[in-house]
């Protein structure tokens, strides 16, 4: 079955600090990655997402993720945290073939000045 | 462009009573929507697919007769809790997927703003 693993439940930086998000995935076969953000009392926001091709996919508001396959990894870095990205980042897999996304646990990321 | 739009944000309500939950997709069609469910805290469990003119397909453990999904067109999704109870009050969000990604799963699912529910 298809699992998705986000380690860390809380990450403070400081604001100017790189970023780096771990997400790990279970899957049979290269599933479809996505990252998405939700600010508090709000929905979902695609970050980038990942099918084929480039492992590294760049997204938007300065986000990238990497898929390295060996590690069943989908990490999403940010190279500058500014206080705005201060949210809860949601890492997901979809399985080719199937309408379902399969969410992660979540991380906070809480930026101080 | 692909923005949902979720209606009402948020609602408070008397234990016992129906709640109706709308989920538009703005600017695109969407055969297919999804509605999720959040506890505090928590990641978003998928609570049922909702496909355009036919019955929406249940995850294991949600009670159909009790969210009750009606996806009557291409860019409208019902989810209504009957007869709500404490237990029921959550962050309950929307999603739906474009047309054009008909059959093609890795097209990205487009999320509302969710919809605070607090049942007294």
């Amino acid at each position: 079955a298809q699992s998705v693993t986000q380690p860390d439940i809380h990450i403070t930086v400081s604001e100017g600090a790189s970023l780096e998000l771990r997400c790990n995935y279970s899957y049979g076969a290269t599933p479809y990655l996505f990252w998405y953000v939700q600010s508090p009392g709000q929905g979902l926001q695609l970050l980038l997402k990942y099918f084929s091709g480039d492992t590294l996919v760049q997204g938007i508001k300065g986000f990238e993720a990497e898929f390295k396959r060996s590690q069943s990894s989908f990490n999403l870095r940010k190279p500058s945290v500014h206080w705005s990205d201060a949210a809860e980042y949601f890492c997901a897999v979809g399985a080719p073939n199937t309408d379902k996304l399969i969410f992660g646990t979540g991380t906070r990321l809480q930026v101080f000045p | 462009g692909a923005v949902v739009s979720q209606h009402p944000s948020w609602v408070i309500c008397k234990s016992g009573t129906s709640v109706k939950i709308e989920c538009r997709s703005l600017d695109f069609q969407a055969t297919t929507m999804f509605w999720y469910r959040q506890f505090p805290k928590q990641s978003l469990m998928l609570m049922a697919t909702s496909n355009e003119g036919s019955k929406a397909t249940y995850e294991q453990g949600v009670e159909k007769d009790k969210f009750l999904i009606n996806h009557a067109s291409l860019t409208l999704s019902t989810l209504t809790v009957t007869s709500a109870h404490p237990e029921d009050s959550s962050f309950y969000i929307c999603s739906a997927r474009d047309l054009w990604g008909q059959g093609f799963s890795n097209q990205p699912q487009h999320f509302g703003d969710g919809t605070r529910l607090s049942i007294l």
